[in-house]
């Protein structure tokens, strides 16, 4: 079966611009996650939705959002882009809770904000 | 403060060896830990899973333990191949927070043939 798919790959953005990413998880999955890898900090987790309702969010500013629709996929946004939101950013779905099965990441949005 | 050590960045090991991993956490109660191989530029894939009532778990020439007193987790990776060199994240998972892993910062994995 198909794995979980972001796109786009690679994004170049201009400071103050906003930027949407996409992640459709493996069929089935109704949990998707979202973090932000940078060399300096590694992985961070940034919000998690499960049914389209947000059950957990990390510590970032409100810039940082996301939704999830009835199908399960979800997007993430972020607003007034920063130089220092260049990042890889990871989406990743679980069949139940995370727990049990591990979770399934995506190749990433590689985003630049020049 | 809440920590989560990954103690070596780096290991550099020879083909046929045992690698051995160390994850070491400090002020958190996990649940559950998991860990995970990262390529470059992919995202990590999820190799073992281990509950924290649990010592010990094996997956192929993979062997993972769980020591709730040493607050640490080690990594085996038996009879190592150079297919095998990637960067190895643990993450714990605290009961309650549903899909928020919380990771180290990786060891890099070298296998010389």
């Amino acid at each position: 079966k198909a794995g979980v798919t972001q796109t786009p790959r690679y994004l170049i953005k201009t400071r103050g611009q906003q930027v949407t990413l996409s992640c459709s998880p493996i069929s089935g999955h109704r949990s998707v996650s979202w973090y932000q890898q940078t060399p300096g900090q590694g992985l961070q987790f940034l919000f998690e939705y499960f049914s389209e309702t947000q059950r957990n969010k990390g510590n970032f500013p409100g810039r940082f959002s996301g939704r999830q629709f009835s199908n399960s996929r979800s997007e993430m946004n972020v607003s007034t882009l920063e130089l220092g939101d260049s990042a890889l950013y990871l989406c990743a779905s679980s069949a139940g809770p995370g727990q049990n099965y591990g979770y399934t990441f995506g190749s990433g949005t590689r985003l630049t904000v020049v | 403060s809440q920590k989560i050590e990954q103690n070596s960045e780096a290991l550099n090991i020879q083909e046929g060896k045992t690698a051995t991993l160390t994850c070491n956490y400090t002020n958190y109660s996990p649940a559950y830990l998991q860990w995970y191989r990262q390529d470059p530029g992919r995202g990590p894939v999820f190799l073992l899973l281990i509950r924290e009532n649990e010592k010990e778990k094996r997956k192929e020439r993979l062997k993972v333990t769980f020591d709730t007193t040493l607050k640490q987790s080690l990594f085996h990776i038996t009879a190592s191949q150079p297919a095998d060199s990637a960067t190895y994240l643990c993450a714990f998972q605290q009961w309650g927070s549903q899909g928020n892993l919380i990771f180290g910062k990786g060891t890099k994995l070298s296998v010389k043939p």
